[in-house]
């Protein structure tokens, strides 16, 4: 069975600190990844999504980027935080070519820069 | 740019009461799926609508896609505390995979 993984779960960082989130997807090939973030007590804003190794796309600009150097793994980074970057960070995968399936969301990484 | 809205954003009900979400779309949709994120938790994936008037039930949820394609709603009956959660939906435009969610509500059931 399919099975995503993210960590980690909660993350407290200076404002300035670089970022490293990752997320990995295990039980399928190939599979859509996405990065989305959740400020508290409010909807999903989609940063970033990727279609296979090397190919990002972003949805909104701002300090943050994505890579995806392996097939089934997600990469969310910042070279230097700030203040509003805090958030609940979920990384989701879908299945390849097929948009007729839910999304399945990572446990998540509850961030916050202080 | 698409855009998806949902109302109401806070609902609180009695538990054994009904309650229902609606949500709009900007643009004609292609599909809709719903989500429901418990507190403290992650989205997890109920259901996806894709026909025009579209009903899907699963057990005291009823999902509805709106003729249009513009609109669909999620009715739970009879609530109860494990119904407890933000309720998402999220809708995707022909020629894209990406799904545009929607600003959730909020459900909160006394008990």
């Amino acid at each position: 069975s399919q099975t995503i993984h993210q960590w980690p779960a909660t993350l407290v960082q200076p404002v300035g600190s670089p970022l490293s989130l990752e997320c990995t997807v295990e039980g399928t090939s190939n599979p859509n990844l996405y990065w989305y973030r959740q400020a508290a007590g409010r909807g999903l804003q989609l940063l970033f999504y990727s279609v296979g190794i090397g190919q990002i796309s972003s949805e909104v600009p701002q300090n943050l980027s994505a890579s995806r150097p392996q097939d089934r793994q997600f990469i969310l980074s910042s070279k230097k935080l700030l203040l509003s970057d805090s958030g609940f960070y979920l990384c989701a995968w879908s299945v390849q070519d097929s948009p007729n399936y839910g999304y399945t969301f990572g446990s998540g990484t509850r961030l916050t820069v202080v | 740019g698409q855009q998806v809205m949902q109302i109401p954003q806070y609902q609180h009900v009695q538990e054994g009461e009904d309650f229902t979400t609606y949500c709009n779309s900007s643009t004609t949709l292609s599909n809709i799926q719903w989500y429901k994120q418990r507190p403290g938790g992650h989205p997890v994936f109920l259901i996806q609508l894709v026909k025009s008037g579209e009903v899907k039930k699963q057990k005291r949820l009823t999902f509805q896609f709106g003729e249009a394609k513009k609109n669909s709603s999620l009715h739970i009956t009879a609530t109860q505390t494990t119904d407890v959660g933000t309720y998402f939906c999220a809708g995707r435009t022909s020629g894209t995979y990406k799904y545009i969610f929607g600003t959730g509500t909020r459900l909160k059931v006394l008990a």
